[in-house]
């Protein structure tokens, strides 16, 4: 079936580094795409989200690609801290209401 | 407090027996969510209700129940518990109005089945 997944599952960056983290999808009928953060403990928070009708959008220090000809999305965290150091997940709409599919997550470790 | 309050937030029991996760909300969602996490597997959802009367499975309800008490809480049962129903569960929410944008997940209850 058609599912939304990641490269990498462990990523190691140094601090003050930039972060970039992907995720290919599958299902091109995908409208809307979201990126989650988990911190050991807590449950996922929205970072920042993206519609197919968009190429970029940035927040505060991340910046959301979206790639729709290879169904490919990406994270970019500007100047990576310590606090940044958590799972981030993907997640898609699959086009039925208010449903989300997630990827299987890529773990940021940032090193000093 | 929490926006989204799951109870318990860890729990053993042994397999065979009944067990019963809470999740209770204040924000007003008239949408709740079940998803359990695995290691190597992401979120997986369970089962889903977009109001009081309106429950939906997910794509693993096989051995879960669930039970919309009030449009503010939200039950997942384990009839009878098995080892690999240890997992991280979290339940979640949205609204119709911001829908998937606002969608917001409580801190997950730690099972596992011995």
């Amino acid at each position: 079936g058609e599912s939304v997944g990641l490269h990498l599952p462990t990523l190691s960056v140094q601090e003050g580094d930039n972060s970039i983290i992907n995720c290919a999808y599958s299902n091109s009928a995908s409208d809307y795409f979201i990126w989650y953060k988990q911190e050991s403990g807590k449950g996922p928070q929205f970072i920042i989200d993206i519609r197919s009708n968009m190429d970029k959008r940035q927040g505060q220090r991340v910046t959301v690609l979206l790639n729709k000809t290879v169904k490919h999305l990406s994270l970019q965290i500007a100047a990576t801290q310590p606090g940044d150091s958590a799972v981030y997940f993907c997640a898609e709409n699959t086009g039925t209401a208010s449903k989300l599919t997630f990827g299987t997550g890529t773990r940021l470790q940032v090193t000093l | 407090d929490a926006d989204v309050t799951q109870t318990p937030r860890n729990r053993i029991t042994k397999t065979g027996k009944r067990i019963m996760l809470e999740c209770s909300q204040t924000k007003g969602h008239d949408r709740m969510y079940w998803y359990r996490q695995d290691p190597g597997l992401g979120l997986r959802l369970i089962y889903y209700s977009f109001d009081v009367k309106d429950i939906n499975k997910g794509e693993i309800s096989d051995g879960y129940s669930v039970s919309r008490q009030a449009q503010a809480k939200f039950s997942l049962s384990l009839e009878s518990a098995i080892p690999n129903q240890t997992a991280l569960y979290f339940c979640a929410t949205s609204d119709r109005v911001t829908g998937l944008y606002g969608y917001t997940f409580g801190s997950g209850t730690r099972l596992t089945v011995v």
